[in-house]
């Protein structure tokens, strides 16, 4: 079983629509979680971060963590074309670096 | 303006041609890292390090080398480049821990 899980997708939605996209771990010992943004020909960017269980809203993104289930999830709110980009999903102990998701692509189309 | 800098972007070099992709923050930032981006495969673990002189073989250390003499810079080093060895890889670095990771432009790498 890989540590970090990821619906690869393609993910393709209509402008306006509410997206989810989650991750599942098998590492319990896991207590950050980070979803990054990754547009084509890019490097990934910090879109949200938390600590350990909960939910985290910041704009039209909203990130939560089930550390009972080992599953996170991103909702994106009013999709919008810019949003269309690969979104990965990492975890980190703190004091290893990040295990990543592979990704999963999405399309918003106007 | 906050950044990490990989030189060079995109490179190709031959089998077995020693190579040094360096990467630079000025952030101060004490931890910094390598990944390599493969298609089906994401992102993996190269090397890292937590501070000057400090470095860790991450999941895929076979056939590269890092080395931290000064907090801002860890040059990814690939002595005998080998075809196996084509990818994107990414320079990262943090301020605590290995969590909320800058990352780099990314260099494309394609040995023949």
């Amino acid at each position: 079983q890989k540590e970090v899980e990821q619906d690869p997708g393609p993910l393709s939605v209509p402008e306006g629509a509410i997206v989810s996209l989650n991750c599942t771990y098998s590492n319990s010992a896991f207590q950050y979680f980070m979803w990054y943004r990754q547009y084509s020909r890019k490097g990934p960017e910090l879109l949200m971060y938390t600590y350990s269980s909960g939910n985290k809203e910041d704009g039209r993104f909203t990130a939560q963590v089930d550390k009972s289930s080992k599953y996170i999830s991103l909702f994106i709110r009013d999709s919008q074309p810019s949003d269309s980009a690969t979104y990965l999903c990492a975890m980190s102990k703190g004091n290893t670096p990040l295990v990543f998701g592979k990704g999963t692509r999405l399309s918003v189309i106007a | 303006e906050a950044q990490v800098t990989q030189n060079p972007r995109y490179l190709i070099t031959v089998t077995g041609k020693k190579l040094t992709v360096t990467c630079s923050q000025n952030m101060n930032h004490e931890y910094m890292s390598w990944y390599r981006q493969d298609p089906g495969l994401g992102l993996r673990q190269i090397y890292y390090s937590m501070n000057v002189e400090v470095t860790d073989k991450g999941d895929v250390p076979e056939g590269y080398k890092v080395s931290r003499k000064e907090k801002r810079n860890f040059p990814l080093i690939l002595e005998s480049p080998s075809p196996n060895q084509t990818s994107l890889y990414f320079c990262a670095s943090s301020r605590q821990g290995y969590t909320e990771a800058f990352f780099g432009q990314g260099t494309r790498l394609t040995v023949v």
